[in-house]
C-alpha cells in the first residue's frame, strides 16, 4: 500500500517568510509524529498527534512553529518568520497506534536563505 | 532525559563479514526500541522493532537484541553485502510520566560501508 508522503520534497525560502510542510500518513494510522533532522542536532522530536489532538508539543523549538492535523489524516507543520537555523530536513512518521512501529516519509528539505 | 548513543560512529567492512552495531540508552524505562536504516538523501526505513518485554527480533539477515537492565541493544547483520551500506539508527520509545505514546529518541547513527 501507499506509504507516508510529504510535500514539497524541497523548499527554498527567504529568511522571514512563512512555510507550510505537509504530511499524508498511511491510511488508518491514528498516530502521527514530526521530527527534524539537522547536521548539528541529529534527529529530534517536534510534535505528536493522536487523532486530531496534539498531547505533546514539547519538541517545538519556538512559538514560530505550529502544527495541525485535520480529519485524523493530513498534517501541516507551519514555520512562521523562518530563520536560517530552521534549515533542516523535516520528517513525518505515522503508526497504526501509539507505540506501534513508526513508518517515515521521505522528508522535506527546507533551506532558508 | 533519555539519551541514546551508538557505537561505532562509522564502520567499514569487506563483503561477507558478519558485524554488530551497538546502541545504548540511559533510561531503561523504554516502551520499545526500533532500528532504522537511512540511505543518503532518503527517509528512514524501519528494520526491526523490539518490545520492552522481548529479548530479540529477527528479520532475514538481521537480528536485534535488547537488554533493558543494562540499557543496550545490538543489531547483528550476517553476511554483509554492499547493498547494506547506509546509516543505521536506533531509537528508544520514551515513557512520559508513566504513559508512553511513541516519542522516539534517536542515536546519532552508525555509518556502515560494505565494500566488494
Amino acid at each position: 500500500g501507499a506509504g507516508v508522503s510529504q510535500s514539497p520534497s524541497n523548499k527554498v525560502t527567504e529568511k522571514g517568510k512563512d512555510v507550510e510542510l505537509r504530511c499524508d500518513p498511511i491510511s488508518g494510522h491514528t498516530a502521527l509524529y514530526w521530527y527534524r533532522q539537522s547536521l548539528g542536532q541529529g534527529l529530534e522530536f517536534l510534535i505528536y498527534f493522536q487523532g486530531n489532538s496534539a498531547p505533546d508539543k514539547s519538541g517545538l523549538p519556538s512559538d514560530r512553529f505550529s502544527a495541525e492535523r485535520t480529519g485524523g489524516s493530513v498534517s501541516t507543520l507551519t514555520i512562521q518568520r523562518t530563520q536560517q537555523e530552521d534549515s533542516a530536513v523535516y520528517l513525518c512518521a505515522s503508526s497504526r497506534r501509539t507505540n506501534y512501529e513508526q513508518y517515515f516519509g521521505p522528508g522535506t528539505r527546507l533551506t532558508v536563505t | 532525559k533519555q539519551e541514546v548513543t551508538q557505537i561505532p560512529a562509522a564502520l567499514s567492512v569487506p563483503e561477507g563479514e558478519n558485524l554488530v552495531l551497538n546502541c545504548s540508552f540511559t533510561d531503561s524505562a523504554i516502551y520499545n526500541l526500533q532500528w532504522f536504516r537511512q540511505d543518503p538523501g532518503k527517509g528512514l526505513t524501519s528494520l526491526l522493532l523490539i518490545q520492552s518485554s522481548q529479548r530479540e527480533q529477527t528479520s532475514g539477515r538481521l537480528n536485534a537484541s535488547l537488554d533493558k537492565s543494562s540499557g543496550r541493544s545490538t543489531l547483528y547483520i550476517a553476511a554483509s553485502q554492499p547493498g547494506d551500506s547506509a546509516t543505521y539508527l536506533c531509537a528508544a520509545s520514551a515513557n512520559a510520566g508513566g504513559t508512553s505514546y511513541g516519542k522516539l529518541t534517536f542515536g546519532q547513527g552508525t555509518i556502515l560501508t560494505v565494500h566488494p
